[in-house]
């Protein structure tokens, strides 16, 4: 089964700091996504990246960047975190994802204060 | 734009009931619809992925169908157990990156 794994379950961050996101693939998978759930939100797309060191934004990436130096690796950076990015985290990976689908982590809470 | 409806939000049944569960897509030209779980403060798990050729999936007891023509999927749950409460979510693949997902239907399977 491929796995995706995120570092953590639950943080709590200060406002202003640099957060890292990490999420970790060990299935070879060329896209991997980042996005946020809010209640009455959804899932939101904040940046996929379809290869390495490639990357597109998604649907609100503002306060966001994100890092893919290795195939099974991708993080999101908030450079100064704000409490409206409280948020539950979701990273997900996929091979051919108009096919094959997405496979998603176990997802990471953030809780800014 | 593609949109992704789910309905009812919520849905609460006695344990054994068969359920059906709907997500209705605005947009025909869809590539793949997957469905997916949520537990309270999880991930997302993967439960059927249904590809635009096809008109149903079958795992254990779940059956997804998707009529692209009326644009509906359904997910059927028989024989329902207290362990299904959850939320289910729908999302529909208009192609390359682009994912739509439902806002999902919270289950409560009453013992």
């Amino acid at each position: 089964d491929v796995k995706v794994t995120q570092s953590s379950r639950y943080l709590v961050k200060r406002t202003g700091e640099k957060v890292f996101l990490e999420c970790v693939q060990d299935m070879d998978h060329e896209n991997m996504f980042w996005y946020r759930q809010d209640p009455g939100l959804g899932l939101r797309l904040i940046y996929f990246s379809y290869d390495v060191k490639m990357k597109e934004k998604g649907d609100i990436p503002e306060g966001y960047s994100v890092s893919r130096e290795k195939k099974e690796r991708f993080s999101l950076i908030l450079e100064s975190a704000s409490t409206n990015q409280t948020s539950m985290y979701l990273c997900a990976s996929g091979f051919d994802t108009a096919n094959y689908g997405y496979t998603f982590g176990s997802g990471t809470r953030l809780t800014v204060v | 734009k593609q949109e992704v409806t789910q309905i009812p939000a919520a849905l609460s049944v006695p344990e054994g009931e068969n359920l059906v569960l709907n997500c209705s897509f605005t947009d025909s030209a869809i590539y793949n619809l997957q469905w997916f779980r949520q537990d309270p403060g999880k991930g997302l798990t993967s439960l059927l992925l249904i590809q635009s050729s096809q008109r149903e999936q079958t795992s254990g007891r779940l059956n997804a169908s998707l009529d692209k023509s009326s644009g509906r999927s359904t997910l059927y749950i028989a024989a329902s157990q207290p362990g299904d409460s959850a939320t289910y979510l729908c999302a529909g693949n208009t192609g390359g990156f682009k994912t739509i997902f439902g806002a999902g239907t919270r289950l409560f399977v009453k013992a």
